[in-house]
This record gives structure tokens, sequence and C-alpha cells, in this order.
């Protein structure tokens, strides 16, 4: 099946540790990104990227880091800089040749820090 | 900042067509409208888009005013599973794609 993955859906990280979330694609899209959402909040963009091995911040960067060394994959790393990392986190996918221009999402991964 | 305004909750009665509205009067030549929708606690999901013709497709119908500074997301026969969280969203398809989401209208579906 053709899709975007996330993992874990839960994970829970004590304060001051760095956490990486995970996101693969096999849709061949070229465009990554990564959102993240508090409740009863719209989706924040923090990283996106257009090409493998360039990466461009978004609104919300601080305390956040990726790479892009594969089409298919960008993890997203939450550094102990992030000063309230609690959050649902969603990455989506679309691709810049053709389409409809929409982006396709993953499942999220909650992220709950204690 | 998000370039749309949307009521922030609507209720429909199951079987009845819902019908979304969105101000968008800041809109550019080259910007399409998107609709997602974000059922509780999963990732959103691409509904319809356009850029001034109304569209239709299985999910639903999209009426765009003709100055371009509004539009409508019908839902024909609402069931209780498009309970969810309605985004509508305005992006140029030559800048990468990007979406900026608001905090959408909370449709809740009623039996």
């Amino acid at each position: 099946d053709g899709g975007i993955t996330q993992s874990p859906k839960y994970l829970f990280r004590k304060e001051g540790q760095n956490v990486t979330l995970s996101c693969e694609q096999n849709l061949n899209h070229d465009a990554m990104y990564w959102y993240r959402q508090d409740p009863g909040q719209g989706l924040r963009l923090i990283y996106y990227s257009q090409i493998v091995n360039d990466f461009q911040k978004g609104d919300i960067a601080e305390g956040y880091s990726v790479s892009r060394e594969k089409k298919e994959s960008f993890p997203l790393t939450v550094t102990s800089a992030q000063k309230n990392p609690t959050a649902f986190y969603l990455c989506a996918s679309s691709t810049l040749a053709g389409g409809k221009g929409e982006q396709f999402f993953g499942p999220g991964t909650r992220l709950t820090v204690l | 900042d998000a370039k749309t305004t949307q009521p922030t909750s609507m209720d429909c009665a199951e079987g009845r067509a819902a019908n979304l509205p969105c101000n968008h009067s800041t809109i550019s030549g080259n910007e399409y409208v998107y609709w997602y929708r974000q059922i509780h606690s999963q990732g959103p999901q691409y509904i319809i888009h356009g850029l001034k013709n109304n569209e239709t497709n299985e999910m639903a119908s999209l009426i765009i005013t003709e100055d371009r500074k509004s539009s409508t997301l019908i839902l024909p026969h609402a069931t209780l599973r498009d309970t969810a969280v309605y985004y509508c969203i305005v992006s140029a398809r030559n800048a990468g794609n990007m979406l900026t989401f608001g905090g959408g209208t909370r449709l809740m579906v009623k039996p």
C-alpha cells in the first residue's frame, strides 16, 4: 500500500531528553513537511523540505531539527531546547510536479514530555 | 496568519446537507481554495480544491463566488462519520504546495 507512516503513535520522554520522530513515505513525493498541533488549535509548520539534502524553517522551528538524506524519509528531532514539546506531531508529503497540489498526512505521533 | 475566516463550529442533522462557509477576501489571483478535514486524533485529509469554477467530487462540492472572496463546502448528505474539523486554506500551487492552517470549523453531525 502506498502511503505515509509515522512511528511511534505515542511517545513519552523525560524533560531534557532529545527525541526523534520517524516519518516515511513511499509515494515518491518530492516535498515533505512537519507540523505541530496543540489541543483545539490548527496545525503549525515546523520544517519543510522540497528536495533531498535541503530543508527550510517553518513558522515554529526553534527547538527542532530535521534531516533529509533520502527522498522517502524526513525525521524530526525534538531537542531539549524546545520549551513546550508536548503536542501532536504530523508529517505530510506532496508531489511538486502535477497532481492536485494536495498534501498527504500521516497518522501522527503524540509526544508527551514528563 | 491564516488568510481565511471560518465559523468556529456548526451543527448539522444526519442526512441533511452541510454547508460550510469560508471567507478569503484577500485571495490572490494565483491562489487556489483547498478544503481539508481532520477527524479527531487523525491526520488531515484532502477533500477538494478549486480556482474559480465550482467543483464536485465523490466527497463534496465546492462553490466559489464570482469575485473569489468567499466559498462554501457542501457535504450533500452528512453522516455521523463526517463529524470533524474542516479547514479552508488558500494556497498558490507554485509555492511548494504550502498550507497555512487556521482554526477551522468544528462540524458536529447529529442523529
